[in-house]
């Protein structure tokens, strides 16, 4: 049973640019969330999807970041126009229920603005 | 406001002792805890979590000890091996009901000397 997924797992791109981190929950998980972490920091929670909605966005900058979980395909993280301050690791989380607490994460994609 | 923090940033035991990492947690209503390991350059890893209707939770070479009326929750790491080194972080979820992000701390950085 493969676990969360993430790809790129690494990301360069120039100010300005824009950015699309890609994660697939594990098998039978339909929640999805979406960390940040900068070095030597915890993680900070961006926001919690579930197939098609946005449940709680009430960590994503109001401007320059999206994200979305459609019903066919991974989430997607969307960084419009990123600037040197988004450079940071984005971690992707999912759980199976909500009830259950437990989140699993992938290996994170590290995004880097030059 | 919501925050979770360790009372040491860097600890370090000799191969075989038992390891106690600290954190305490600031939200009264927080109903859920885990621990994460995170080793450098990975995705946080799920060690251990327990409910707050419990005090004490008990895995493989792990223990979680939570105590509410100081809002402090400790992991224990039994007979510690060199694979234990990695960054350590309690991590809080407010409810279990609605919005399910979690409230990480700083982290603990856990060192083996041999």
């Amino acid at each position: 049973n493969a676990g969360v997924m993430q790809n790129p797992r690494h990301l360069v791109r120039r100010r300005g640019q824009e950015a699309r981190l890609r994660c697939s929950p594990m098998k039978g998980h339909s929640h999805v969330y979406w960390y940040r972490q900068l070095p030597e920091e915890g993680l900070k929670f961006m926001v919690y999807l579930q197939k098609e909605n946005i449940i709680d966005e009430s960590g994503m900058p109001k401007e320059r970041f999206s994200a979305e979980f459609p019903k066919e395909g991974p989430s997607i993280l969307r960084i419009q126009q990123v600037v040197r301050g988004d450079s940071a690791a984005y971690f992707c989380a999912s759980s199976p229920l909500p009830s259950r607490g437990e989140q699993y994460f992938g290996p994170g994609t590290r995004l880097t603005v030059t | 406001g919501e925050s979770v923090g360790l009372h040491l940033p860097t600890l370090s035991v000799q191969e075989g002792d038992n390891s106690i990492i600290n954190c305490a947690y600031s939200n009264s209503a927080s109903d859920y805890f885990i621990w994460y390991k995170q080793e450098s350059g990975k995705g946080p890893q799920f060690i251990i979590d327990i409910r707050s209707n419990m005090d004490k939770r008990q895995g493989q070479r792990v223990t979680v000890l939570l105590n509410k009326t100081v809002k402090h929750l400790s992991l224990q790491i039994a007979a510690t091996q060199p694979g234990d080194s990695a960054v350590y972080f309690c991590a809080e979820n407010p409810s279990l009901q609605g919005a399910q992000k979690l409230v990480f701390g700083q982290g603990t950085r856990l060192t083996i000397n041999p």
